[in-house]
Order: structure tokens, then sequence, then C-alpha cells
């Protein structure tokens, strides 16, 4: 059973703050990597995807991976009370799942005004 | 359409009843995928479809699940005799390469 785990939180930061949400994986082989955020109620929504060691930047999220650590984690600067979400992290499957993404369970962010 | 859809938002339904959920994918998507998300639990994937090929149904809990997609679009996951721990949110997701879109979701609540 391949396996993603993320500290449950809550992780609770100031606004303007650095938050840092982390995960780790099981399969070795896995090639593709992703962040979801969850608002209270609604779907994930795809917002960083990251494939190759090393930090990958989008605006106020960085996305960092190290494979031969099997660890990924999201940065969020300057965080605002509206990325106060649930972040999932997935992990896509390798060899004969490499369609399947398993999910952590998600870390709650709040970002307190 | 513009993302995927489904239907109905929300289903109450009785312990015993069969219901079906929907799910539209977004036009060109040839991967289809159904997950179930229960209270305080990450998701849990149930069935993959892409294109022609033969289904990935290794995520179905039991065998009063079922799901198919005709024509290569639309999908309907069918629950039998539904029973209480079947209560959750059911999230349909598209994809055209590796990135999954969701859908808004179905909860199902089963009393």
């Amino acid at each position: 059973q391949k396996e993603v785990e993320q500290n449950s939180g809550p992780l609770s930061v100031p606004e303007g703050a650095i938050a840092s949400l982390n995960c780790t994986y099981s399969d070795r082989g896995s090639q593709s990597f992703f962040w979801y955020r969850q608002y209270s109620g609604k779907s994930p929504e795809l917002i960083m995807f990251i494939y190759s060691n090393g930090d990958k930047e989008d605006g106020r999220f960085t996305a960092q991976l190290n494979k031969a650590s099997q660890y990924v984690s999201l940065l969020i600067r300057d965080s605002q009370p509206s990325d106060s979400a649930t972040y999932l992290c997935a992990v896509m499957g390798s060899g004969g799942s490499n369609y399947k993404l398993t999910f952590g369970k998600g870390t709650l962010l709040t970002v307190n005004p | 359409g513009a993302g995927v859809s489904q239907s109905p938002s929300n289903k109450v339904t009785e312990k015993g009843k069969d219901v079906e959920l929907r799910c539209d994918p977004i036009s060109g998507h040839t991967a289809l995928y159904w997950y179930r998300q229960s209270l305080g639990q990450g998701l849990e994937f149930l069935i993959y479809f892409q294109g022609n090929s033969a289904p990935d149904k290794s995520g179905l809990p039991s065998d009063r699940f079922s799901a198919e997609r005709t024509g290569g679009s639309v999908s309907t996951l069918t629950i039998q005799r539904t029973q209480q721990e079947d209560s959750a949110v059911y999230l349909c997701a598209s994809s055209l390469w590796s990135g999954y879109t969701f859908g808004s979701g179905t909860r199902l609540t089963v009393v």
C-alpha cells in the first residue's frame, strides 16, 4: 500500500508569515507530485505540481522536492487569511499505476489576521 | 463544459436503497476518476476510466459499488443497497495529462 503522510495540523501562522507544509511518500518510483488546496465544503483545487528535484516557484507558492528523501513541501510566502484551507499532498503512482494519485489526509492551515 | 459537472450535489437516501451519481467530465479529457472523501479521511480512490481501456476498479470497496462510462464521456457511479458507512462526498475528476480537475462532488447521506 503506497502511502502519503502529512502533518494534520492545524498549522496556525500570522498574516504575512511563511507557511511551510510538508509531505513524505513511500513509493520510491513516483515521479509526479501535486499540491491541492481544499476550502471547507469545497472540492480540491490544483495549485502546484512538481516533477524535478529542487524548487518550483509560482507567485507566492514554492514547491520543493527531494526524491532521495522522498519528501515534498509547499511554502506559502506572505500568507493571507484567504490561504486558510486544507492542503492536500498527492503523489502519482509508478509503473502500472502511473495514472493514479494517492492523497495525504491534508494539513489544515489557518492564517490569522 | 468549462468544468467537471456532478449531480446531484446532495443526496439523502434511506439505508438499503440504490443511488446513482453522475459525472460529466471536461470535454476532451480522456481520463475520468471517482474518489470518495469521508469526514476526517483522505481521498480514497474508487475507479479509473481511460478511453476504451478496461477500467481500474481496484478501489471499489464492495460489490455493491459499480460504475460505467458511456461513449467515453459521462460516467455514473451506482451504489446498491446503501449502508450508513457509504455516507461521504463522492468526487469525480477528469484529466488530459496527470493533473486532475475535480468536480464539486456529491454529498451522500444514508439515513
